[in-house]
């Protein structure tokens, strides 16, 4: 129930292709879902984050899809460039009191190839 | 500059040992939390703390420690009772009440 399964675990794109990674979750409460992007041996950064009363949301290259009913939400990069190569985490969270606690995928090494 | 620091970089542990990895922010973040990273894997929480001299237990919090004596130090203890020690940690702090999480640049422990 407290599960987030993210797909695929790794992703090689060209450059200036669109990179799409998928999240889906059981609990219908989580009712913030951010990723994160995470260069090796640096701390994650979040990228982009979106709220179930959302469809979509878009920050330059990166968008959120959200769709509720189906329980999923994606991460698309468009015009992938070999700089965005890195780890992608996807995260939900929900817990009361606003905890902040998140619960994460497990990750997707994308590499963009020139 | 605000942000989160973590100390060492790297650290290495003999068998039985203890050794504490240092977690400090200046961002006047009531909330802090400490995660290990293992290659492969997501995030899984160890500790977390949402006000000073006060924390709770995450997924994985057998074989470890923390105190929050101060509200910008969040420092946490791998004892030898973890077996399994050899990880990437990240600390990470919040605004309470906002979900938004910053990390630090991570400790990465290994054992000789």
């Amino acid at each position: 129930q407290q599960q987030v399964k993210q797909s695929p675990q790794s992703l090689i794109v060209q450059k200036g292709g669109i990179s799409i990674i998928n999240c889906a979750y059981e609990n219908t409460a989580f009712d913030y879902f951010p990723w994160y992007q995470q260069f090796p041996g640096k701390g994650p950064a979040l990228l982009i984050a979106i709220r179930p009363d959302v469809s979509e949301k878009k920050e330059g290259r990166f968008t959120i899809s959200f769709n509720k009913s189906a329980k999923q939400f994606s991460l698309h990069i468009m015009d992938s460039q070999p700089g965005d190569s890195a780890t992608y985490f996807c995260a939900a969270s929900n817990f009361p009191g606003n905890t902040g606690k998140l619960i994460f995928g497990q990750g997707t090494t994308l590499q963009v190839k020139p | 500059d605000g942000g989160i620091t973590q100390s060492p970089k790297y650290l290495f542990r003999k068998e039985g040992q203890n050794v504490t990895l240092s977690c400090e922010q200046n961002l006047n973040h009531d909330a802090m939390y400490w995660y290990r990273q293992d290659p492969g894997q997501g995030l899984r929480l160890i500790y977390y703390s949402q006000i000073v001299n006060d924390f709770q237990k995450g997924d994985i919090a057998e074989g470890y420690s923390v105190s929050r004596e101060k509200k910008e130090s969040f420092p946490l203890t791998v004892t030898s009772a973890q077996k399994n020690p050899t990880a990437f940690y990240l600390c990470a702090s919040s605004i309470l009440g906002v979900k938004t999480q910053y990390f630090g640049p991570g400790t990465r422990l290994l054992v000789l």
